[in-house]
């Protein structure tokens, strides 16, 4: 079946510029990661989504940072006012909330580059 | 809140070898999970360890959930080319969080 996807898979901005990064995450999952990762580096936490209830915002590291979940399917992390730093790939995953084991599938990632 | 710390953030090996990189929580799981991220790839989920005490082998690679369950290890035994990637563990409360990965290089 379909995995976790993400668009768009390269982005290229100027720094100040705001993007939009979008993901699909599978069918069904109600639950929903952002991380960053940049290069060589580990992953960070950004925000994670919940079926419907309020989403732990804990991981943002500005308020230039912001996310949505429509629908509780597809989300869209934007970032405003670009800055270089932001330069890294974005990766969204999914998961379900029960069962036995709960796996993150991961997407293919957003490279992010801020010129 | 909760905090995932791995050691080491580099393992280089010479292929053959044996290695174990470990995760350590601050605070207690429900459950940890491995991941492996090879270069220029996203991860994948590796294996689940719910059980105090569990341990689970997967070919050449053994995982143990500590008793306390407030830590974990990988053991690679023979290691491979194959092998090369990043190693994530990732520990559950009410979310999942990730440890910064041990990368692993092998000397062929």
């Amino acid at each position: 079946g379909a995995g976790v996807s993400q668009s768009p898979s390269n982005k290229v901005t100027e720094k100040g510029k705001d993007v939009e990064l979008r993901c699909d995450p599978i069918s069904g999952h109600t639950a929903l990661y952002w991380y960053r990762q940049s290069l060589g580096q580990g992953l960070e936490f950004l925000i994670y989504f919940q079926g419907n209830s309020a989403p732990d915002k804990s991981g943002l590291p500005s308020d230039r940072f912001s996310a949505e979940r429509t629908g509780g399917s597809v989300s869209t992390l934007t970032i405003q006012r670009t800055q270089q730093e932001d330069s890294a790939v974005y990766l969204c995953a999914s998961s379900t909330s029960s069962g036995t084991t709960i796996e993150q599938y991961f997407g293919p990632g957003t490279r992010l580059t801020v010129t | 809140g909760q905090q995932v710390m791995q050691i080491p953030q580099y393992q280089h090996v010479q292929e053959g070898e044996d290695f174990t990189t470990y995760c350590n929580s601050s605070t207690t799981l429900s459950n940890i999970q491995w991941y492996k991220q090879r270069p220029g790839g996203h991860p994948v989920f590796l294996i689940q360890l719910v059980k105090s005490g569990e341990v689970k082998k997967q070919k050449r690679l053994t995982f143990q959930f500590g008793e306390a369950k407030k830590n974990s290890s990988l053991h690679i035994t023979a290691t491979q080319t194959t092998d090369v990637g990043t190693y994530f563990c990732a520990g559950h409360d009410y979310k999942l969080s990730f440890g910064a990965g041990t990368t692993v290089t092998v000397r062929a």
